[in-house]
């Protein structure tokens, strides 16, 4: 079975400073799908970067940028000039390329942004 | 297109009682989840329909738990029989499907609902 680890259950970066949440996952397929989520108090989980396992280039979404090393089962996500409004929850998440978005989340990372 | 929606948003129930949940998906997307999500955790995967047909079912889904897709479009997910460890939020999502560009390109993408909270005493 698939199985995602976050080992940083709580992170903090100042405001508009860099910061990097880390992502280790386990599967024997070679070709999949991670995901980082995001969570704001009370408020629904919304996608905040995707990658394709077969892609070698690592994603970007204007702040937001993933460090994908496949051979290490590594995807790491990186938040520059960090803003108040990114303080959640951030879920990795891995999905099997099968036609569905059935989604392994880890435990998550609580994000504090001090101002 | 207001997104997923999901009633209710928080309901308080005795042990032994049953509860319904129901999800609103966006209307164009074919594919619902459900998901189980208990404090301090991520979301587990419960169940998932393309359109009226429920096509996988986790182990975590026992017989007290049953989720319908009548129409292909609203869903519910009923619990019989609560127990304390059914506490948890649940969280419903929706998909377009394979092939289908989304706000990120590429694939699918779940646009998840609110969820609904459930306390059981």
């Amino acid at each position: 079975a698939q199985t995602v680890t976050q080992s940083q259950p709580e992170m903090s970066v100042q405001e508009a400073e860099t910061v990097t949440l880390s992502c280790t996952y386990d599967t024997s397929e070679s070709d999949y799908y991670l995901f980082w989520y995001k969570q704001p108090p009370s408020r629904q989980m919304i996608l905040v970067i995707r990658q394709e396992a077969y892609k070698q280039q690592n994603a970007t979404e204007n702040r937001f940028s993933v460090n994908f090393q496949k051979a290490a089962k590594s995807f790491s996500l990186k938040i520059s000039d960090s803003q108040l409004g990114d303080a959640a929850m951030y879920f990795c998440a891995y999905s099997e390329n099968f036609g569905n978005e059935k989604l392994t989340f880890g435990t998550g990372t609580r994000l504090t942004i001090i101002p | 297109d207001t997104g997923v929606s999901q009633n209710p948003r928080h309901k308080i129930t005795k042990r032994g009682q049953n509860v319904t949940f129901r999800c609103d998906p966006i209307s164009e997307h074919n594919r619902l989840y459900w998901y189980r999500q208990t404090l301090g955790q991520g979301p587990e995967f419960l169940t998932y329909f393309q359109n009226e047909a429920q096509l996988e079912k986790s182990r975590l889904l026992s017989d007290r738990f049953s989720a319908e897709r009548p129409k292909g479009s609203f869903s519910t997910l009923e619990i019989q029989r609560t127990e304390q460890g059914d506490s948890a939020m649940y969280l419903c999502a929706s998909s377009l499907g394979r092939g289908t560009s989304t706000q990120i390109s590429g694939a699918n993408v779940l646009t998840f609902g609110a969820g609904s909270r459930l306390t059981v005493l």
